[in-house]
């Protein structure tokens, strides 16, 4: 079971670009990285996930460099709104039968300010 | 849209109650999950279940059980309630076949339950 480990707290600025990385080194070859965020007084929500090389969509994008150790999520232009927990998940294709990638650790609080 | 429903947002017991907490999801999920978070541990799995009347221990099950009669609905059992079991709980469902979710394993969160064992 691949253990991620991630920063405990970031804070950064209204405007900018926030990079939360994390580190993977034990990741298995059909191990997906899946980033969740979590507001305040509710549950986690998915915000991406990848195998290789880079992935976008309309909330972040994720880059996973060729040897999968480490991945990074890229928040663009956060706000004050972009407060909260984020949670790196690694783990295989099926969750069926067993609970690997269920490993939600501490995650990482980012703090926007004005 | 996926909803994951828990019963009730806050709960107050008493030591040696026994306490249900209900979850229920609306997509068809075959994999339902309970967690607990506690400030500076983050989230841990209690029980699992991929399937009805499944289940699975995870990382903390001592001092609970589950119940899965239907495939939407996962109960946590608190037996006998103990103060360090005052937490927040939260309940998720994920499909199991990958190819039925737009990412492998998405776990679908509810807005959880706070409960407080006095």
């Amino acid at each position: 079971l691949a253990k991620t480990t991630q920063p405990i707290s970031m804070d950064s600025y209204e405007g900018q670009e926030v990079n939360i990385t994390c580190s993977h080194n034990n990741i298995a070859t059909n191990d997906y990285i899946t980033w969740y965020q979590q507001f305040p007084s509710q549950g986690p929500r998915f915000i991406i996930q990848g195998y290789k090389t880079k992935v976008t969509n309309e909330v972040a994008s994720l880059f996973i460099p060729a040897d999968r150790k480490s991945s990074t999520l890229s928040l663009p232009r956060v706000s004050l709104s972009d407060t909260a927990v984020y949670y790196c998940l690694v783990g295989p294709e099926r969750a069926g039968g067993g609970a690997d990638g269920l490993t939600f650790g501490k995650g990482t609080h980012l703090i926007i300010q004005p | 849209d996926v909803k994951v429903t828990q019963s009730s947002r806050y709960l107050v017991k008493r030591t040696g109650e026994k306490v249900f907490l209900e979850c229920v999801q609306d997509m068809d999920h075959e994999n339902m999950f309970w967690y607990r978070q506690d400030p500076g541990l983050g989230l841990r799995l209690i029980y699992f279940s991929y399937d009805v009347k499944m289940k699975e221990k995870g990382d903390i099950p001592e001092g609970y059980s589950v119940s899965r009669e239907k495939k939407e609905r996962f109960s946590l059992i608190l037996e006998s309630a103990s103060t360090n079991q005052t937490s927040m709980y939260l309940c998720a469902s994920s499909f199991s076949d990958p190819s039925r979710s737009l990412a492998k394993n998405i776990q679908y969160f509810g807005a959880g339950t706070r409960l407080s064992v006095l």
